[in-house]
């Protein structure tokens, strides 16, 4: 079983929708991201929250809001989303600050926007 | 300029090959560095830290070279589970543990 759970896994919204994504890990980790990867692309940060406190937004359009409301969850939320937002939405967990180590995925929700 | 770049690849090689891929990062106040490998609309998984001077786990040996910014991961004896695309990554610890990811050097390993 993963440290790093999803849900959903698949999704399929209308551009006039409003989803959540959810996230939700099992390693005691401090640190939750947001990833987006589209195809042929290198995943793209979005979203990173240490200690519950959002740290960086990586110039995402305001239709995608994170949530964190504490160390174990994360959600991102959804509404008037474009087709080209369809893509592989990840979500990572680390150990950050000195004992920083490496970042742990959850399976993804791979989200399609009709 | 990309903060990880990697060939895209891909690299197709038989069975029993041995395989190198490169990775160069641009900050080089870059503390923590990954292998990571992707399956097909899978997530990403670590297959090994690199640390600075060097490391070996099994077939797989990785390099870093601080003073040229850059990674290595060398793959021996190439098995066709091997077949996939490996992510290089980079860590800056300061700035709040992000991860840098590369986009990725696609395998096939050919029976």
């Amino acid at each position: 079983e993963t440290g790093v759970t999803q849900t959903p896994r698949h999704l399929v919204m209308g551009m006039t929708n409003k989803k959540s994504l959810k996230c939700e890990q099992h390693l005691g980790h401090n640190a939750m991201y947001w990833y987006k990867q589209s195809a042929k692309k290198p995943l793209e940060l979005m979203f990173v929250y240490s200690l519950e406190e959002r740290v960086e937004n990586n110039s995402v359009p305001s239709r995608f809001s994170p949530e964190c409301p504490n160390s174990s969850h994360l959600f991102l939320h959804l509404h008037t989303l474009q087709p080209e937002d369809s893509a592989l939405y990840l979500c990572a967990s680390s150990q950050g600050g000195l004992l920083n180590t490496e970042a742990f995925f959850g399976q993804g929700t791979r989200l399609t926007v009709v | 300029r990309k903060e990880v770049e990697q060939d895209p690849g891909p690299f197709n090689v038989p069975e029993g090959a041995t395989v190198a891929f490169n990775c160069t990062y641009s900050n080089s106040a870059s503390q923590s560095f990954f292998w990571y490998r992707q399956d097909c609309r899978k997530e990403p998984k670590l297959l090994m830290s690199v640390y600075s001077s060097g490391n070996e786990d099994g077939r797989f040996t990785a390099q870093l070279n601080r003073a040229s910014q850059y990674i290595s991961l060398l793959i021996r004896d190439s098995k066709l589970s091997d077949s996939a695309t490996y992510l290089c990554v980079v860590n800056l610890l300061y700035n709040f543990n992000k991860f840098y990811f590369g986009s990725g050097t696609k395998l096939n390993v050919k029976p």
